[in-house]
This record gives C-alpha cells, structure tokens and sequence, in this order.
C-alpha cells in the first residue's frame, strides 16, 4: 500500500505559537485520522476526518486543534497556541473504509 | 483508559524462532484488531489484522489469533528474522467506528 507522506518532518516552535501539519494522502481515500504519541507513551487517536467533516475527536481534541482539507488535497492539523505538553509524534493515517488505517511517517513537534 | 493492554514491554528471541505477542483488551465490544510494526523515527506500518468473527488469520510468516472469551490476542512470527526486531503495538476498534485504541508496545529483539 502506498504511503501518506507529512511535512514537516520535525517542527521546532515557541510556546503559544500556531504550528501547522501537513498530510498528502493519495486522491481517493475518504477517510483521514490524526494520532499523536507523546515519547514513551502510546499512539492516541486526535480526530477522525471523513467527507471533508470531522466524523469523530478525541478529548484531546480541543478547541486549540482544528483540520481541514483546504484544497481536496493536503489534510492539515492545526494547533493554534501550542503548549509544551503537545511536544510529540503526530501521525497522520488514512484508510479507504472504516478498517484498516495505513499510517504517515510522522511529524516530530517539539515545543520549547 | 487501558482498553488494550501490552503487558509485555520487551521480548529476545533468537533468530529462526518462534516470538509471540500478547495483546489483552476489556471492551468487548471491539470486534476489529490489528497489529503494526514500528521502527524508531517512522510511522507504524500495519502487518495483520483480524475481525471478531475469525479466530485465527495468517499472512506469511504472521499469524494472529483471537480468543473472545478471554479478550486475548496474539501475535505469531515464525521464522523470526533480524529485520523483525521493532516495537509492535496491538490496536482494536469498533465496528463502524473510526478510532483505534492502542496498546502500550512490546519492543521485541531478534538475537542472531
């Protein structure tokens, strides 16, 4: 199966900074996820994206995350005032059903 | 929340035998399981999964079981290899639902 890709590959901001992560999943997935894995812990699923609407969140997902597929193509993970707790790997992954999901190499995001 | 538990945080095997992966979920309403492979520094890559139906699915060299009535699955690799060596999360979902939960990880050691 072919890959998403993501950029950055690791992204350094200042705390209370907007950070913006890009996917580029292949044309004729519908549905499209977000995980994160804080180092050491497990992977956590963000948010869930089907139709160009958020299908499903997490509680983690709160008002300072947002997605969007602006132009029916990059699938983006926003994070508008970042905190140094949201230091980790952020995964994007898409699936053509509600079954397997196919993962992206992962951007490492470090809050300083 | 540790719907599915990875009790097992390491594994050695010796190359060309058998590793064997333990993956114990609660929620007996997941009916979907997969299992993925991670090297450091990459997204997780998906091996095998299996549906709530089946209790056994093979792929190669991987060969996921399933017991139902003890919330219990396993992961088979046989021969094991050097490549092998990763650490390997269990993840369930829901039927029709997006998310999946995943366990902690069992970083498993292929000695040659």
């Amino acid at each position: 199966e072919p890959e998403v890709t993501q950029t950055p590959s690791h992204q350094v901001t200042q705390m209370g900074q907007e950070v913006i992560l890009r996917c580029v999943p292949i044309s004729n997935h519908l549905y499209f996820y977000w995980y994160r894995q804080i180092l050491g812990q497990k992977v956590e699923f963000l948010v869930s994206f089907y139709n160009n609407e958020i299908s499903e969140k997490s509680e983690i997902f709160d008002d300072q995350f947002s997605v969007e597929r602006p132009d029916g193509s990059n699938f983006t993970l926003k994070i508008r005032s970042t905190k140094l707790e949201d230091s980790a790997m952020y995964f994007c992954a898409r699936s053509v059903g509600t079954d397997t999901q196919y993962f992206g190499p992962g951007t490492r995001l470090t809050v300083l | 929340d540790q719907q599915v538990k990875q009790n097992s945080p390491s594994l050695s095997v010796q190359e060309g035998r058998i590793s064997i992966l333990n993956c114990d979920y609660t929620n007996s309403m997941f009916d979907y399981f997969l299992w993925y492979k991670k090297y450091p520094a990459e997204g997780p890559t998906f091996l095998i999964s299996i549906s709530s139906i089946k209790d056994k699915n093979e792929d190669g060299r991987f060969t996921v079981f399933l017991n139902k009535s003890a919330k219990h699955l396993s992961l088979h690799i046989v021969p094991s290899q050097p490549g092998d060596s990763a650490v390997y999360f269990c993840a369930a979902s829901l039927f029709g639902n997006e998310k999946l939960t995943f366990g902690t990880g069992t970083r498993l050691t292929i000695i040659p």
